[in-house]
């Protein structure tokens, strides 16, 4: 079974603060996908990366894709509080097209 | 726009119970997919449809069963709720063919199994 492992498990800042948050898999990736989702609510789209050692920026989110295609990141710069919320990466299992997996998600909460 | 819409929001059942969980989305996406999520253990795919008529099976298919009758819809069925069932499932969409594509979730529906 292909694995996404997400580290850390949770991650509890203040605000101003800079963070990292991982996405490894055990095979490697066709393409990597970013979720954000808040409490309450379903994931929501951040940012698809495809090619190797690609990377995204979002404002103040930078996405980056491993070389191998076998990890990816995602750092915040200066943390704020509407940051917080649980951080998902996903991909396709086994390069079916049909069947997005995901890891098991990096909880964040910024503090004021 | 009402994007993925789900219903109930809350349900409470008892063991050996059946319902249905309903989902429906007004952006024509031929694929849709109903996901659970556990505490620590991220989102799981239960099973899939790429379109009317055509249904699989995700990572955790047992004790749920799916049709998809119509392009707007895709209900997810559990035939004798167990505790185990216990879970806030998720329901999401995408156009076809894009396998990078976004997946549009709805709100999701939180389930208790007594």
């Amino acid at each position: 079974t292909q694995l996404l492992e997400q580290s850390p498990q949770f991650l509890s800042i203040q605000e101003g603060e800079n963070l990292t948050v991982y996405c490894n898999s055990s095979s490697v990736f066709s393409s990597l996908q970013w979720y954000r989702q808040e409490p309450g609510e379903g994931p929501v789209l951040l940012v698809t990366v495809v090619t190797g050692g690609e990377v995204k920026k979002l404002k103040r989110l930078t996405f980056q894709f491993g070389d191998a295609r076998k990890d990816s990141s995602l750092h915040i710069t200066a943390a704020q509080p509407g940051d917080t919320g649980l951080y998902l990466c996903a991909e396709q299992y086994g390069g079916a097209t049909n069947k997005l997996i995901f890891g098991t998600g990096t909880l964040l909460a910024v503090q004021p | 726009n009402a994007g993925v819409t789900q219903t109930p929001k809350f349900q409470v059942l008892k063991t050996g119970q059946s319902m249905t969980l309903q989902c429906a989305q007004d952006m024509n996406h031929e694929y849709m997919s109903w996901y659970r999520q556990d505490p620590g253990m991220g989102l799981r795919l239960i099973h899939y449809s790429v379109g009317a008529g055509i249904t699989d099976q995700g990572e955790v298919p047992n004790g749920y069963n799916v049709s998809r009758s119509t392009t707007e819809d895709f209900p997810l069925r559990l035939l004798s709720a167990a505790p185990s069932q216990t879970s806030v499932y998720f329901c999401a969409s995408r156009l076809p063919g894009l396998a990078s594509g976004e997946l549009f979730f709805g709100e999701g529906s939180r389930l208790t199994v007594l």
